[in-house]
């Protein structure tokens, strides 16, 4: 049972290129979302997958677009990435919804140059 | 707009103290409230959930508390160890009308052997 596991886990991008992060869970959590967590800010939710079929915006969506693919995988697009982009990506699931407790992946680390 | 704070941003302490880390927020109308370990590189562990009818959680050396009317919750680490050192995270569930966990910058906690 590897939990949240995401891939991949360190990525060096230019200013302009395209990249996909994804995530994948084990858990058979119906839920799922997309973090950023930058120095000196507490994480903020960018987009969220209540369930299979389903995405909606979070606080900071501005820049990304998500798929959720099936139940297992969830994956977040930067179409053309900016330095402001520059940030721990963190992925999490949890069983239904946003009030269930969330169990968190262990972060992409993106530089856009 | 839902604002989480923790107080204080680091904290330095002698192995086998007792601890005490704090997190405040600004809208009492949450529906749970978690603590999160952070290790450096790595993702976030949760800890403990306290759902917004309780007033404490324990697990182990830890107790957290919640005084949801005041705005504020407690983690309490009893007997602190090296191995606890990390970065805790608070984080609110709902607010300001929204579903969403909004987190706080955290306490960076060094136990000194």
């Amino acid at each position: 049972n590897a939990g949240v596991t995401q891939t991949p886990k360190f990525q060096v991008l230019k200013t302009g290129q395209s990249m996909t992060l994804q995530c994948a869970q084990d858990m058979n959590h119906n839920s799922m979302y997309w973090y950023r967590q930058d120095p000196g800010m507490g994480l903020r939710l960018i987009y969220y997958s209540a369930s299979e079929g389903t995405t909606d915006k979070g606080e900071v969506p501005n820049g990304y677009n998500v798929s959720r693919l099936n139940k297992r995988e969830f994956s977040l697009r930067l179409e053309s990435a900016a330095p402001s982009q520059t940030s721990v990506y963190f992925c999490a699931s949890s069983v239904q919804g946003m009030l269930d407790e969330q169990y968190f992946g262990p972060g992409t680390r993106l530089t856009v140059t | 707009k839902q604002e989480v704070t923790q107080i204080p941003a680091a904290l330095s302490v002698p192995e086998g103290e007792n601890l005490v880390l704090n997190c405040s927020f600004t809208d009492s109308a949450i529906y749970n409230l978690q603590w999160f370990r952070q290790d450096p590189g790595k993702g976030l562990t949760s800890l403990l959930l306290i759902q917004s009818s309780q007033r404490e959680q324990t697990s182990g050396r830890l107790n957290a508390s919640l005084d949801k009317s005041s705005g504020r919750s407690t983690l309490y680490i009893a007997a602190s160890q090296p191995g606890d050192s990390a970065t805790y995270l608070c984080a609110v569930q709902g607010g300001a009308g929204s579903y969403q966990l909004t987190f706080g910058k955290g306490t960076k906690l060094s136990v000194i052997p």
